[in-house]
């Protein structure tokens, strides 16, 4: 039972543009929600988290917006930069246990 | 650089073998998760260790085992290996509370 799905598997970004990934959620009980970054033959490095009792956590070019009554998180990338070009995972947890995943989304930043 | 490293990055066995996949934690992460990622699909949670014993698993046959030791290492065992199994294995080390920090990961290969 997949209850964290990220239902873009692809997005094509132009260099300097935003960069929106959205990802549902099932689970009313998760409480923690994170996003990580995964290039080829390397493990998911850690961008951003934002806690249930948040809506809005910002780092530098990274957003990430949550909005509990519709069980949907976002992340925004602004600028978006060719480094940026990724897999994205959303991640989310109750009380800091084990992460539940959604299958990604591949990123691709044009110049 | 996240302080996690595993070994191998690369392994083929064969079908009905066993295997041992090991994982060095950060120092002072008391707790550590070992993940399956196969083709195309998020990771998902095979089982966590928290100071030596076991915490919780996911949805993995009891051929998935696992250790943890007090100097911050720990070991995935698999036994009797099918070709399903193929997949990158992930190991992820935290605090007791706070993100997971993931490993390059295990490319397990059976044939």
């Amino acid at each position: 039972d997949q209850q964290v799905k990220q239902n873009s598997p692809s997005l094509s970004v132009q260099e300097g543009r935003i960069s929106i990934l959205n990802c549902d959620y099932t689970n009313s009980m998760f409480d923690y929600f994170l996003w990580y970054k995964k290039y080829p033959a390397e493990g998911p490095t850690f961008l951003i988290s934002i806690s249930s009792i948040k809506d809005k956590n910002e780092d530098g070019r990274f957003t990430v917006f949550l909005n509990k009554s519709a069980k949907h998180l976002s992340l925004h990338i602004v600028p978006s930069q060719p480094g940026d070009s990724a897999v994205y995972f959303c991640a989310a947890s109750v009380r800091d246990y084990k992460l539940s995943f959604g299958a990604g989304t591949t990123v691709t930043v044009r110049a | 650089e996240t302080g996690v490293t595993q070994s191998p990055t690369h392994l083929i066995k064969t079908r009905g073998q066993q295997v041992t996949l090991r994982c060095s934690s950060q120092s002072g992460h008391n707790t550590v998760s070992w993940y399956q990622q196969a083709l195309g699909q998020g990771p998902q949670f095979i089982f966590q260790y928290y100071r030596e014993e076991e915490n919780g698993r996911g949805n993995f046959p009891p051929r998935f085992s696992g250790l943890q030791f007090p100097n911050y290492s720990s070991e995935l065992n698999v036994n009797a290996l099918e070709l399903d199994d193929s997949a990158l294995y992930l190991c992820a080390s935290s605090p007791w509370e706070g993100e997971a920090f993931f490993g390059q990961g295990t490319r397990l290969t059976v044939v």
